[in-house]
């Protein structure tokens, strides 16, 4: 298996704080997404960056990526007891569309 | 609206009897996929779909069954069943850019 991981497995921490998370994976790929999970529900996808970039923003969400090191980071700014739930992040093997999902970072958001 | 619907969302049976997970996506999107999610492994694919007739097998397909006779519908068949299939099950439509879309899930548990 190429299974991807998740670092911390899981982090708790105040609202107001912010959260980071981290992927590392093993193969070369074309783009790493990040997801999100509320308690055995369907997954809603947050991010997308692409191999050839570096950093990416969306709200309150920042991905940055190193594919020299094959890892990538989600920091969750001003977190809110809402952020609260389990993220993945999934890459593609390059060439293909075949999917690798980390194990996933508990988040918990205490207000 | 944009959505994937699996169907049933619980599922009991025993092992050996054959079953079917229906996933269908309203969004005309060309790829789909299935994922099996399990405690401690996050999620893992089982058969991806490029398109109609096209189906390609994930990282854990062993036991596992899919058709794209249709663009919308993605059927997940288990031939025999077995208590190690016990899982909590996704289906995921993508369009562009890479976005997977997921289905609510279905809990499905073979005694």
């Amino acid at each position: 298996s190429q299974q991807g991981e998740e670092d911390p497995q899981a982090l708790s921490i105040q609202e107001g704080e912010n959260a980071t998370m981290n992927c590392s994976y093993k193969t070369s790929i074309n783009n790493l997404q990040w997801y999100r999970q509320n308690s055995g529900r369907g997954l809603v996808h947050l991010i997308l960056i692409r191999s050839n970039e570096r950093e990416k923003h969306s709200g309150r969400l920042r991905v940055t990526l190193d594919t020299s090191k094959k890892s990538s980071s989600l920091l969750i700014t001003a977190s809110r007891a809402a952020d609260t739930a389990s993220y993945f992040c999934a890459t593609d093997s390059y060439g293909t569309y075949k999917y690798i999902f980390g194990t996933g970072t508990r988040l918990k958001v205490l207000a | 609206e944009a959505q994937v619907t699996q169907n049933p969302r619980y599922l009991i049976t025993v092992t050996g009897k054959k079953l079917t997970v229906t996933c269908s996506q309203n969004m005309n999107h060309e790829y789909m996929s299935w994922y099996r999610q399990d405690p401690g492994l996050g999620l893992r694919q089982i058969y991806y779909s490029m398109n109609v007739e096209v189906t390609d097998k994930g990282d854990v397909p062993e036991g596992y069954k899919v058709s794209r006779k249709e663009k919308r519908n993605f059927p997940l068949i288990l031939e025999s069943p077995s208590p190690n299939q016990t899982s909590l099950y996704f289906c995921a439509s993508m369009g562009r850019p890479d976005e997977q879309y997921f289905g609510p899930g279905t809990r499905l548990t073979v005694t």
